[in-house]
């Protein structure tokens, strides 16, 4: 079946840095992809929409400069948190849809730990 | 905007337990159900999903049916096991813009 992955599955990080999170279709192609985020013990969290090619469209109260989303190309969409802070840590995570209409079907990557210290 | 309401946790049953998981929705349109399931440590994975009313999502021994005249997608298993341990995520999706919005999760902890 098809499948996403993210890389990396996990990353430390020093405050002030950035980090950069890839996520892949492995078998598929996807103008879209969703980024979510998941603090401990809650549920996710849209964050935005990756559109291959044009810009990424960004949920009310996500900062579009310091959640820079790039897709590349229709395997490959880069989530970049910039100067990254302590309040930044969390399980990121990306999904890429595949299908149309009744047959659409998320799939989502194994997500990214990231701990800023 | 659309919404999924979980059923709050955490649930602690025994093994060979009858589960229900209950989830109901406001959205527009008519979106496509899901039930996710994630084991610690892990990613989202796909459980089980209805795409219109009256459809029936089953998976592993799980199910769930699409009831749209209680906008509800509730989780059930006859008979649970330690294994099934994990946090279940009730969500829909805009077929369309593909998007998904999640319930705040349930934990589920099965005893032997």
């Amino acid at each position: 079946g098809a499948v996403v992955s993210q890389h990396p599955s996990w990353v430390i990080c020093k405050s002030g840095t950035s980090v950069k999170i890839e996520c892949r279709s492995l078998d598929f192609q996807a103008t879209t992809m969703f980024w979510y985020r998941q603090f401990p013990k809650q549920s996710l969290m849209l964050m935005a929409t990756s559109n291959e090619g044009s810009k990424a469209t960004y949920e009310q109260g996500v900062e579009k400069d310091k959640f820079l989303i790039n897709h590349a190309s229709l395997t490959l969409s880069t989530l970049t948190v910039t100067s990254a802070h302590p309040e930044d840590s969390s399980f990121y995570i990306c999904s890429a849809p595949l299908g149309t209409g009744d047959r659409k079907t998320q799939y989502f990557g194994p997500g990214t730990r990231l701990l800023v210290l | 905007g659309d919404s999924v309401t979980q059923m709050e946790g955490p649930v602690t049953l025994s093994e060979e337990a009858f589960l229900t998981i209950n989830c109901t929705y406001t959205a527009t349109g008519y979106p496509s159900l899901f039930w996710y399931v994630q084991y610690p440590g892990e990613g989202l994975q796909l459980l089980l999903k209805a795409t219109k009313a009256d459809d029936k999502g089953s998976n592993k021994g799980f199910e769930a049916t699409y009831r749209k005249e209680t906008t509800s997608f509730h989780l059930e298993k006859g008979s649970v096991q330690v294994s099934d341990s994990a946090v279940y995520f009730c969500a829909l999706s805009d077929s369309n813009a593909g998007k998904s919005t999640f319930g705040d999760g349930t934990t589920l902890t099965v005893k032997p």
